[in-house]
Parts: structure tokens; sequence; C-alpha cells
């Protein structure tokens, strides 16, 4: 699976829009991005992903470069709530379902 | 999304003792699930694959005798940590996998051991 790059942290400001960066060079054309988070002492929690068009739902927006070599996860308006490490995987599907975990973003959300 | 649960949230044991940590995946059918592990300050480690009706698949450096998995139906997946030590302390969490444009992963809340 490729690797991914992300920031160790950042720090945004309540009701700001969060923009998580991702690079992930070495993608293959078969490779989803997919964005998890996990708040202290919890199991991670999915967000969303996707192959190469921009996706969004309830929780973010994912918004992937034409080549897909990087993406941004994007919080509309982050709350309190929201601060969390947030892990960027992507993934190969003939491994399945597995997916490798790096370090993430620490995002904290301030006041 | 899916619902994955784990049970128990907790638990503290003695040295020595054997602990069994339950997966399951409440309104979807899962033929793999995932153990992953996690120190304090570090990332989730994945431990095994286990699938439905067959043998689970170790990462390197696991211990197959030590980190027992059954998947004995489409919902359960156990995990059984063998005569624990204090360096098994950790936080245990596994996933499971539901078809939806590519397999997206659920986890479990996660379950904290800790050996006396």
């Amino acid at each position: 699976d490729a690797k991914t790059t992300q920031p160790t942290s950042m720090d945004c400001a309540e009701g700001r829009a969060a923009n998580l960066p991702c690079n992930h060079s070495t993608i293959s054309g078969n490779e989803y991005v997919y964005w998890y988070r996990q708040i202290h002492s919890q199991g991670p929690q999915y967000i969303i992903h996707g192959l190469k068009n921009n996706e969004t739902n309830e929780m973010a927006s994912l918004i992937i470069t034409e080549d897909r070599k990087s993406s941004t996860l994007i919080l509309p308006h982050a709350t309190l709530r929201d601060t969390a490490v947030y892990y960027c995987i992507v993934r190969d599907q003939t491994s399945g379902s597995r997916l490798t975990f790096g370090e993430g973003t620490q995002l904290t959300v301030n006041p | 999304g899916a619902v994955v649960s784990q049970h128990p949230s907790r638990v503290i044991c003695k040295s020595g003792t054997s602990v069994k940590i339950e997966c399951r995946s409440l309104d979807f059918q899962a033929t793999t699930m995932f153990w992953y592990r996690q120190f304090p300050k570090q990332s989730l480690m994945l431990m095994a694959t286990s699938n439905e009706g067959s043998k689970a698949t170790y990462e390197q450096g696991v211990e197959k005798d030590k980190f027992l998995i059954n998947h004995a139906s489409l919902t359960l997946s156990t995990l059984t940590v063998t005569s624990a030590h204090p360096e098994d302390s950790s936080f245990y969490i596994c996933s499971a996998g539901q078809v939806l444009g590519g397999e997206t992963q659920y986890f479990g809340p996660g379950t904290r051991l800790l050996v006396l």
C-alpha cells in the first residue's frame, strides 16, 4: 500500500474550516483514499473515502487533486468535538480491507 | 455507518491469566475482521486478520499461540490473550468490513487491557 505524509499537528479556531492535507505521491490507480479520525481513548471513526472524484458527506468533504498525488480533508465548521487525530490512508484493493495507519495529524480546535 | 461493538470495554487482570475480547458487527455480516493494538502515544498496529471459518493470519512478530483468534460466525470474532503479562497491557481495537464501494472498515470502541 502507498505511504502517506501528513503534518504532525494543526490548530483551528472553532467555527472555522479545518483543512487537513495529505500527500500520497506513490498512489496507484486502484487505490482509494480513506480518512479516519480517532478521539482520545476511542476506536477510529470512518469519515469519508474517494477514488478520484471529490466527495462530500455530512461530516466532511474530500478534495483529491487531478493527479491523485495529494488530497485535503475539509471540516467546514470545526467544533471542539472535532479535536482528534486524523488519519489519511490509501488502500490497495488487492490487499483486501487491510488498513495501514501512519502517525496522522493531531487537530486541535480552539475556542 | 455500520456499528461494531467490543466487550469488555475495560479489563484488569492478574499476570498469567487469560483474557477474552469479543468483537461483533451489529448490523452487517463480516467475513473478515481485523485486530489492532495501540500503545500510548502510538498509532494502531495491525496484529491479525480474522477470517470466518478459517485460521487467522498474523502479522510478523505477533505470536499466534499467545493471541488466539476465533471467527466462528459472520458477526463475531474473539481475541484471547493467553497468559497475559504486564507488557500486554494495551488498547485492543477490532474492525470489520462492509462492502461499500471498496469495503469500508468500521471500528469497535476498543478494549483497554491492564495486566497487573
